[in-house]
């Protein structure tokens, strides 16, 4: 067990909407980063927060965006959400930027 | 730009068999880290190990071992009489220098090795 705490496991939703992923980093972790899992692209580095504050950006659509929150733990917003947008989405989180990333379980998002 | 190269798609072994992955690099970074991940077919991504760019000391850890060499951009990844459980994905991942705002936490993953170890 990574001590990274993703839910839901998994989601089942139609295009068009709007969905909310929830990350919770291990305990004294200030680092949170999203990543997403698809077949056509394997694993892309989507966006990092520092202890509130985003950091950096990859590969993450305008329609995706993230927030950490003051208790440390992060949310991923998916909206007007596309068939393509099904993948899996993992959650990481590292003490500090010098740390490696320690991996949650993800949330397997089912676009219909 | 940088690149993580893992050319072997599948590899298929009967337990007891040792086994190799490949891992070629691109990178301009002087520093750099390189990293494998493990993902059991459950689906979640556990860390194995992280060499940073000055470090090509070879590391073994019980039958797992690395090489990394500068000189061939490779990081190669040893599993030593192979086991069931050792079926997965392997990655290997590539992150550059630390600076500024930088993280080694944005990393650049390879397409993957899928590992079936057949008993």
């Amino acid at each position: 067990d990574s001590g990274v705490t993703q839910t839901p496991k998994h989601l089942i939703t139609a295009t068009g909407q709007r969905v909310t992923l929830r990350c919770s980093p291990r305990s004294g972790d200030l680092s949170v980063y999203w990543y997403q899992q698809s077949l056509d692209q394997g694993l892309q580095f989507l966006i990092q927060y520092y202890n509130g504050e985003e950091r950096a950006k990859g590969n993450i659509l305008e329609r995706f965006s993230a927030q950490q929150f003051p208790d440390l733990h992060s949310e991923l917003n998916l909206s007007s959400l596309e068939l393509g947008d099904s993948a899996l989405y993992f959650c990481a989180s590292s003490r500090d930027r010098n740390s490696p990333l320690h991996f949650g379980n993800g949330t397997r998002l089912t676009v219909t | 730009a940088q690149k993580v190269t893992q050319a072997q798609t599948e590899i298929s072994v009967v337990e007891k068999e040792d086994v190799t992955l490949d891992c070629v690099y691109e990178t301009r970074d002087t520093t750099y880290y390189l990293f494998w991940y493990k993902q059991p077919p459950s689906g979640e991504l556990v860390f194995l190990i992280r060499r940073n760019s000055f470090d090509e000391q070879n590391e073994i850890s019980g039958r797992y071992s690395w090489n990394f060499q500068k000189s061939t951009s490779s990081f190669n990844f040893t599993i030593t009489a192979s086991q069931v459980v050792d079926s997965a994905v392997y990655f290997c991942a590539l992150s550059g220098e630390v600076k500024g705002g930088g993280s080694q936490g944005n990393l650049i993953f390879g397409k993957g090795t899928k590992l079936s170890v057949k008993p």
